[in-house]
């Protein structure tokens, strides 16, 4: 079993939709859980940033964590074309997700 | 904004040559990493630093590459002799003291031909 499965996509939905993004994880050691955004050529951006069971919300973005099933995910709502990037789950900052790459239609 | 800064951006480079990557993290960050990322994977930790010191170098090919980040600063990752299968992008990383929020440059996609 891989440390961490991530749907590689690309997830296509259109403008102003809700966007889920979920990774499971298989570590019961990790403590923090972290999203990226990456836009295509550049460096990862940290998102989202967690160390507890729950939800923490960030404007449009919202990141769930629920440990006693090793999921996490990260919701985006009122979706917008410049949301089209590569998104990465991160586990104590140091394991990496393979990304999902997004894309929004206007 | 404060921000990481990579060198160069963009590297073609022949197999079996020398190359080297230069990374100058945020001010007062102590903890610099260094990523490999290949197209259409996360990145890959291969080196961490705290300090001058390294942490954590499991993942460094030793044979070939090397890294260092002598006054605890800025950082140079190198690469002798290049191979086809090291064409990815190589990103650095900062983190403050004990934090766990990183922040990446913009990286150096380096191709090997």
């Amino acid at each position: 079993q891989k440390e961490v499965e991530q749907d590689p996509g690309p997830l296509s939905v259109p403008e102003g939709a809700i966007v889920s993004l979920n990774c499971t994880y298989s570590n019961s050691a990790f403590q923090y859980f972290m999203w990226y955004r990456q836009y295509s050529r550049k460096g990862p951006e940290l998102l989202m940033y967690t160390y507890s069971s729950g939800n923490k919300e960030d404007g449009r973005f919202t990141a769930q964590v629920d440990k006693s099933s090793k999921y996490i995910s990260l919701f985006i709502r009122d979706s917008q074309p410049s949301d089209s990037a590569t998104y990465l789950c991160a586990f104590d900052g140091l394991t990496f997700g393979k990304g999902t790459h997004l894309i929004i239609q206007p | 904004e404060a921000e990481v800064a990579q060198s160069p951006r963009y590297k073609i480079t022949e197999k079996s040559q020398a190359v080297a990557f230069w990374c100058d993290p945020i001010s007062g960050h102590a903890t610099l990493y260094w990523y490999r990322q290949i197209l259409g994977q996360g990145p890959e930790l291969l080196v961490q630093f705290q300090d001058e010191s390294v942490v954590d170098d499991s993942q460094l090919p030793k044979d070939r590459f090397s890294a260092e980040r002598l006054k605890g600063v800025d950082s140079t990752l190198k690469i002798q002799p290049a191979e086809l299968g090291d064409s990815a992008m190589y990103l650095c990383a900062s983190s403050s003291q004990g934090g766990h929020e990183q922040y990446f440059g913009p990286g150096t996609r380096l191709t090997v031909t």
